[in-house]
């Protein structure tokens, strides 16, 4: 099984400010991976798919790169609305997401 | 855009099984994969299984199989995930999800509460 690993667990930023969110795979998965954004009691929403396509919707102050092994989320100027659990998800070889990142407002 | 709508929350006793249904409507249901995926409380995502379009081949896994049985419905739209032989472990939020083939899981449904608890 592909173990994605997600760090920081928790990353506390001011609105306004950016934030940089990572994620890493134990083994290679091309640029099949995804990004989520879920709120409390919600289900999760998609953000980002191929590692750097922007779902539909999603605005552009969210950006996504990398591939292989290492993936990152970028958030520029943070909005109230975008405090909340980051999950990556990798679909290469069947379907494992990491652990999150819990995205706090300082 | 299209929605999935899930069947409503659920308590069984330990030993039990459990049947959620996922309702689609605003897309041609049987284009997409739909995946089940669970949510512990305070976990992280898994994925448990899904069904094919059209074909109706279903893959599982490792974790579930044996315990998970996903069918769907095409006249009525509706997918379904059983689970049997439940324990207080499978406490958690179950989600179908529309696998939009390589842009990822894009459709969600409101999930369902399931409770093992005796």
């Amino acid at each position: 099984e592909i173990v994605m690993t997600q760090s920081p667990a928790t990353l506390s930023v001011s609105p306004g400010e950016g934030a940089t969110l990572s994620c890493r795979a134990s083994q290679s998965v091309s640029s099949n991976l995804a990004w989520y954004q879920q709120k409390p009691g919600q289900a999760p929403r998609l953000l980002i798919y191929g590692a750097s396509t922007r779902a539909t919707g999603i605005p552009a102050r969210f950006s996504g790169s990398g591939s292989g092994t290492d993936f990152t989320l970028t958030i520029s100027g943070l909005q109230s609305e975008d405090f909340a659990v980051y999950y990556c998800q990798q679909y290469d070889t069947w379907y494992t997401f990491g652990q999150g990142t819990k995205l706090e407002s300082k | 855009q299209g929605q999935l709508v899930q069947s409503g929350a659920d308590v069984k006793k330990p030993g039990a099984s459990v049947k959620l249904s996922c309702k689609a409507s605003g897309f041609t249901f049987n284009n997409y994969p739909l995946h089940w995926v669970r949510q512990a409380p305070g976990q992280s995502l898994e994925v448990m299984g899904w069904i094919n379009a059209g074909n109706i081949n279903t893959r599982y896994s490792e974790k579930f199989q044996g315990r998970v049985t996903i069918t769907r419905d095409t006249s009525a739209s509706t997918a379904y995930m059983e689970l049997s032989s439940l324990r207080s472990e499978d406490t958690a939020v179950y989600y179908c999800a529309r696998d939009s083939y390589d842009r990822g899981f894009d459709i969600w449904g409101q999930g369902t509460m399931v409770t093992v608890f005796s």
